[in-house]
């Protein structure tokens, strides 16, 4: 059973426009959510965050909503740029938040900038 | 910056054989991770290790084991590799109670088991 969905397997966006990919939950006890990048033959790398007590959360062009009611996040990117061509992962950490054991996370929306 | 250093960037092995995975983290963290990716399957957490010698399985344990004798290692081991195995492998720690749950990944391990 998934817990953190990303239904849009990929997502083509022309350059300078806006990015949005969206992540669903289903586990309630999940209180920290984080999106991270990845290149190809690269690890992970971890991109923002944002609390349960918050509902937006702003680095540059990098903006993370959370919707606790509908178990609902989305990631805008703008404007989008080439290097943002990557996959992206939606993942969650809950309980106590520590990390202790892992984060659960998403299958990946694969964004692909177009010129 | 932390840095998490696996020791191979692409192994390939034949079915049967012991495959050793070796991870290193130089930030001290407790806790360390051991993750496959495969194309539409996402990142899944095979084990984990909250402090030295102790581990804990995650959701796809079967025919994987891993060791931690010291803090900044943590090996991942396939006893007899098949070629389900075949797949990028990625090594991650963080700290402790951090209540931030962020990882810091490894560049990952491509195996190809044949």
């Amino acid at each position: 059973d998934q817990q953190v969905k990303q239904n849009s397997p990929s997502l083509s966006v022309q350059e300078g426009r806006i990015s949005i990919l969206n992540c669903d939950y289903t586990n309630s006890m999940f209180d920290y959510f984080l999106w991270y990048k990845k290149y190809p033959a690269e690890g992970p790398t971890f991109l923002i965050s944002i609390s349960s007590i918050k509902d937006k959360n702003e680095d540059g062009r990098f903006t993370v909503f959370l919707n606790k009611s509908a178990k609902h996040l989305s990631l805008h990117i703008v404007p989008s740029q080439p290097g943002d061509s990557a996959v992206y992962f939606c993942a969650a950490s809950g309980g106590w938040g520590g990390g202790a054991d892992g984060l659960t996370f998403g299958k990946g929306t694969h964004l692909i900038i177009q010129p | 910056d932390v840095k998490v250093t696996q020791s191979s960037r692409y192994l390939v092995k034949r079915t049967g054989e012991k495959v050793f995975l070796e991870c290193v983290q130089d930030m001290d963290h407790e806790n360390m991770f051991w993750y496959r990716q495969d194309p539409g399957l996402g990142l899944r957490l095979i084990y984990f290790s909250y402090d030295v010698k102790m581990k804990e399985k995650g959701d796809i344990p079967e025919g994987y084991s891993v060791s931690r004798e010291k803090k900044e290692r943590f090996s991942l081991i396939l006893e007899s590799a098949s070629t389900n195995q075949t797949s990028m492998y990625l090594c991650a720690s963080s700290l402790t109670l951090s209540g931030t749950g962020e990882l810091f990944f490894g560049e990952g391990s491509r195996l190809t088991v044949l």
